[in-house]
């Protein structure tokens, strides 16, 4: 199993400009998750799922979409890069009745 | 006042020397605990999940104090690969699980 994929490693962004952070895992897990962890900080929760089809808000989803069209892929889109987005985003997934997460390795983006 | 505090550190530590971290958590809804490890640059990786009994691994032992809401990581016999920012996570239910991470305690064992 490669668990928890995340691409790509490293984005640099121009103000304004649009991009998809894509998140797949072949452990066919029911949850998942998106975070944002910026410097000195914890992790704070953007989006997550429940399942195919379902998606709901975190706790900092302004200025970001998922979608969830496969149990295996959640996709990250930023539509329109702000310098505030500059950060290290983390998928994670975790199994229905399961409490571990698994993360990803991250995706460095930095918006200038 | 945040939800799950650590104290930041750093903690540098000799090789061989016992180290403790405490977190503490404001809900007292939070139903489960863990202790994750972030290595620089890397993404979190679960260390172990804390019981009210208390658990150990090796030579990591973590506790649960529900009455004063804290939760503890004592790590024995420290290594130079043991050097990473260990972060403390509780869980509550809020119509599905809801992870809270605190900002991580950093760790430096020297040679």
């Amino acid at each position: 199993n490669a668990g928890v994929t995340q691409t790509p490693k490293f984005r640099i962004l121009k103000i304004g400009q649009s991009m998809t952070l894509q998140c797949a895992q072949d452990m066919n897990h029911n949850y998942m998750y998106w975070y944002r962890q910026d410097p000195g900080m914890g992790l704070k929760l953007i989006y997550y799922s429940v399942g195919a089809g379902i998606t709901d808000k975190g706790e900092v989803p302004n200025g970001y979409n998922v979608s969830r069209s496969t149990t295996e892929d959640f996709p990250l889109r930023l539509e329109l890069a702000a310098p505030s987005q500059t950060s290290v985003y983390f998928c994670a997934s975790r199994e229905q009745g399961g409490e571990t997460q698994y993360f990803g390795p991250g995706t460095r983006l930095l918006v200038l | 006042r945040k939800e799950v505090e650590q104290d930041p550190g750093p903690f540098n530590v000799p090789e061989g020397a016992t180290v403790a971290f405490n977190c503490t958590y404001s809900n007292s809804a939070s139903q489960s605990f863990f202790w994750y490890r972030q290595d620089c640059r890397k993404e979190p990786k679960l260390l172990m999940s804390v019981y009210s009994s208390g658990n150990e691994d090796g030579r990591f032992t973590a506790q649960l104090n529900r009455a004063s809401q804290y939760i503890s990581l004592l790590i024995r016999d420290s290594k130079l690969s043991d050097s990473a920012t260990y972060l403390c996570v509780v869980n509550r239910r809020v119509g599905t699980y809801k992870y809270i991470f605190g900002t991580g305690t950093r760790l430096k064992v020297l040679a």
